[in-house]
C-alpha cells in the first residue's frame, strides 16, 4: 500500500550526541508533514511539523529538513537523551481538498547510556 | 496528555461481533481522524471528519462506519469482526483552520478479536 517510505529500522545513539532520523516521502504535491514520537503503550505525539513553502523549521532540540527536490525529509535531535527512545514517525499531507495523512512505519531510536 | 480521550481502553471480542469505539477531540477541535495500527501495517489513516461531516476516507472497510456528533465526538463503529481486525486504534484532532494543522492522538483503543 501506499507509504512513507520508512521500514522500522533501528538507530542508536549515545546519550548526548545527536540523532537524524531521515524520511522519503512519495508525493511531490504533498504541502504538509509532521513528525511524531511513539513510546510503547501510547498514542502518538507531535513534535514538529513544516509546510512545503518551508526548508527549515527548529523545535526545542529538534530540528525539520525538507528537500523538497529529492522528496527527503529528516529530523533532527540534539543532545539527546534517554527519554527520547520512541519510534519516530513521519507523515505527509497529501492535498486533494481533503486532508488525507500517510503514515511510514516509523523509525526506532535507541539512546544509549 | 494529549487532551484527546479515548474510550475503551481495551476490547476483547469474539469474530463475528460488533463494537463501537469512542472519542473525544480537545476542545476547540473541529476535526476527528482515525487510525488503525497493527503490527504489519504501521498506522493507517481510515477517515477523517470535519464539524460533523466527513471529509476523507481511507483504508476503511465496508464493515466499518463511523459518525461525528453536534458535540464533535466522533464513534468508531466495527461490525462482522474479523481475526484481522485485532489492532490499535487511535483517533486524533485537530483544529484544521483553513489549512491542515498538526493532529493530537489520543491513548487508543486496543482491539482483541479472538
Amino acid at each position: 500500500g501506499e507509504s512513507v517510505g520508512l521500514h522500522l529500522p533501528t538507530l542508536s545513539v549515545q546519550e548526548g550526541d545527536n540523532s537524524i532520523i531521515n524520511c522519503a516521502y512519495s508525493n511531490s504535491a504533498s504541502d504538509y508533514f509532521i513528525w511524531y514520537k511513539q513510546e510503547s503503550g501510547k498514542g502518538p505525539q507531535f513534535i514538529i511539523d513544516i509546510r512545503s513553502n518551508m526548508d527549515k523549521r527548529q523545535g526545542q532540540r529538534v530540528t525539520v529538513l525538507l528537500n523538497k527536490t529529492v522528496k527527503h525529509l529528516s529530523l533532527q535531535i540534539a543532545a539527546t537523551q534517554p527519554g527520547d527512545s520512541a519510534v519516530y514517525f513521519c507523515a505527509e499531507n497529501r492535498p486533494s481538498g481533503t486532508y488525507k495523512y500517510i503514515f511510514g512505519t516509523g523509525t526506532r531510536l535507541k539512546v544509549l547510556a | 496528555d494529549s487532551g484527546v480521550t479515548q474510550t475503551p481502553k481495551h476490547l476483547i471480542t469474539a469474530t463475528g461481533q460488533r463494537v463501537t469505539l469512542r472519542c473525544s477531540p480537545r476542545s476547540g477541535d473541529l476535526s476527528v481522524y482515525w487510525y488503525q495500527q497493527s503490527l504489519d501495517q504501521g498506522l493507517q489513516f481510515l477517515i477523517h471528519y470535519y464539524n460533523g461531516e466527513e471529509r476523507a476516507k481511507g483504508n476503511i472497510l465496508e464493515r466499518f462506519s463511523a459518525q461525528q456528533f453536534p458535540d464533535l465526538h466522533s464513534e468508531l463503529n466495527l461490525s462482522s469482526l474479523e481475526l484481522g481486525d485485532s489492532a490499535l486504534y487511535f483517533c486524533a484532532s485537530s483544529v484544521d483552520r483553513q489549512g491542515p494543522y498538526e493532529q493530537y492522538f489520543g491513548p487508543g483503543t486496543r482491539l482483541t478479536v479472538t
